[in-house]
């Protein structure tokens, strides 16, 4: 399995600070996405980093990607209480199929 | 901004029951695709469909379930009779191109 495993599995950080989270997965992949998902809602897509990209940027968010060593990190800076959620990443490999990780939950204290 | 809809956002079926779960893709999206979270677990994928034909399943996807695109717009899943074990939020995605897949709300469907 290509899955990516997120780590940590929660994170609990103070307003105005940076989150940081990292993905791990086993196989080679043509994209790396990662979503954010409120509780019970639906998933909102963050951002895709393609192989052949190292570093990308929106916003607040700022990913990376590591092939050799198959992992990605996420980086919120700034963090606001409405970034409260959790957030997976998710791989494909050339199939058009995403293989999810079990997620990061992240709580922001005010 | 365009937009993934699904309907109903929630439903409560009795197990053996037939269920059918609507979608409406991303209008000029050609890949649409069902996913399911059963509640506590990883998203895990169903199907993904393109050009009017199933181009990959899971094993999960046995054969209670089926797609349908009946027009233009509408992507459906059914379950035919359905199990405790569906119990699950199922979201309906969809792309462009293939790359980035945008997903609904979802749709929580209990079994009881």
């Amino acid at each position: 399995s290509q899955q990516g495993e997120e780590d940590p599995q929660a994170l609990s950080i103070q307003e105005g600070e940076n989150a940081t989270m990292n993905c791990s997965y086993k196989t080679s992949i043509n994209n790396l996405q990662w979503y954010r998902q409120n509780s019970g809602r639906g998933l909102v897509h963050l951002i895709l980093i393609r192989s052949n990209e190292r570093e990308k940027h929106s916003g607040r968010l700022r990913v990376t990607l590591d092939t050799s060593k198959k992992s990605s990190s996420l980086l919120i800076t700034a963090s606001r209480a409405a970034d409260t959620a959790s957030y997976f990443c998710a791989t494909d490999a050339f199939d058009y199929k995403l293989s999810f990780g079990a997620g990061t939950t992240v709580t922001v204290r005010a | 901004e365009p937009e993934v809809t699904q309907t109903p956002s929630h439903q409560v079926t009795q197990m053996g029951q037939e269920v059918i779960l609507r979608c409406v893709p991303i209008s000029n999206h050609l890949y649409f695709y069902w996913y399911r979270q059963i509640l506590g677990q990883k998203v895990e994928f169903l199907v993904s469909f393109y050009n009017n034909e199933i181009s990959e399943k899971s094993e999960i996807f046995d054969d209670q379930f089926s797609v349908e695109r009946p027009d233009g717009s509408n992507f459906t899943l059914k379950i035919r009779s359905t199990k405790l074990e569906d119990s699950a939020m199922y979201f309906c995605a969809s792309s462009e191109t293939g790359n980035t897949i945008y997903f609904g709300e979802g749709s929580w469907l209990t079994v009881v």
